[in-house]
């Protein structure tokens, strides 16, 4: 069983609308949680990073939020844009410094 | 730029011949990963080299996987006699250090198509 999963899989939003993306783990000891975003054809790029003590960080129109106790983090993203269409990968950094990713959520904005 | 570059973008080849792929990381990154991605799959952890240690290899799917890597600097990733099943993208990135709160910074890949 993965040890990091997103829900949904994909996703298709109206642009300017907000979504929300869903990231699970039972990775433990956590020692941080990074999403990044993977346009098509590119190498991922990191969003947001944040550790134990952090509930929620933004970066522009992302905001990443995180539950320790759960062990459930979410992204939202704030009116789309057609440029935010991509995968957004949610990676656990364990204790033993192995990274654990998710599979990804593929978003897709249209017009 | 500065980022991490890989070469060649694209590679197709014949089942059964050997390539290799090469992975220039951010100078003065001393973290450096290997990962393959199917199509429509996660990251898959394949090895990790971190300064002059022994690299983590356990990701590594077979005998026909290898990497080396000299000091911080290129490292390439060699596949020999190359199967079907072998076709995804390969992305080579670099840190900082390893973990921690340095991000990992990727490449754009290398997309291997074994026909």
């Amino acid at each position: 069983k993965n040890q990091v999963e997103q829900s949904p899989q994909s996703l298709i939003i109206l642009e300017g609308k907000n979504c929300t993306l869903q990231c699970n783990y039972t990775v433990s000891p956590f020692s941080n949680l990074r999403w990044y975003k993977q346009d098509t054809g590119r190498g991922p790029v990191s969003l947001t990073i944040m550790t134990f003590s952090e509930n929620t960080k933004s970066n522009g129109r992302y905001t990443a939020t995180l539950d320790a106790d759960t062990k459930q983090s979410s992204l939202h993203i704030t009116a789309s844009q057609l440029s935010d269409s991509a995968s957004y990968i949610c990676v656990v950094l364990a204790g033993n410094n192995r990274l654990a990713f998710g599979k990804g959520n593929q978003v897709v904005v249209i017009p | 730029g500065a980022g991490v570059s890989q070469s060649p973008s694209n590679k197709v080849t014949e089942k059964g011949k050997d390539v290799e792929l090469r992975c220039d990381p951010i100078s003065g990154h001393t973290a450096l990963y290997w990962y393959r991605q199917r199509l429509g799959q996660g990251l898959e952890f394949l090895i990790y080299f971190q300064g002059n240690s022994a690299p983590d290899k356990s990701g590594l799917p077979s005998d026909r996987f290898s990497a080396e890597r000299t000091g911080e600097s290129v490292s390439t990733l060699t596949i020999q006699r190359t199967q079907q099943e072998d076709s995804a993208v390969y992305l080579c990135a670099s840190s900082l250090a390893q973990g921690g709160g340095s991000p990992l910074h990727f490449g754009n890949g290398t997309r291997l198509t074994v026909t």
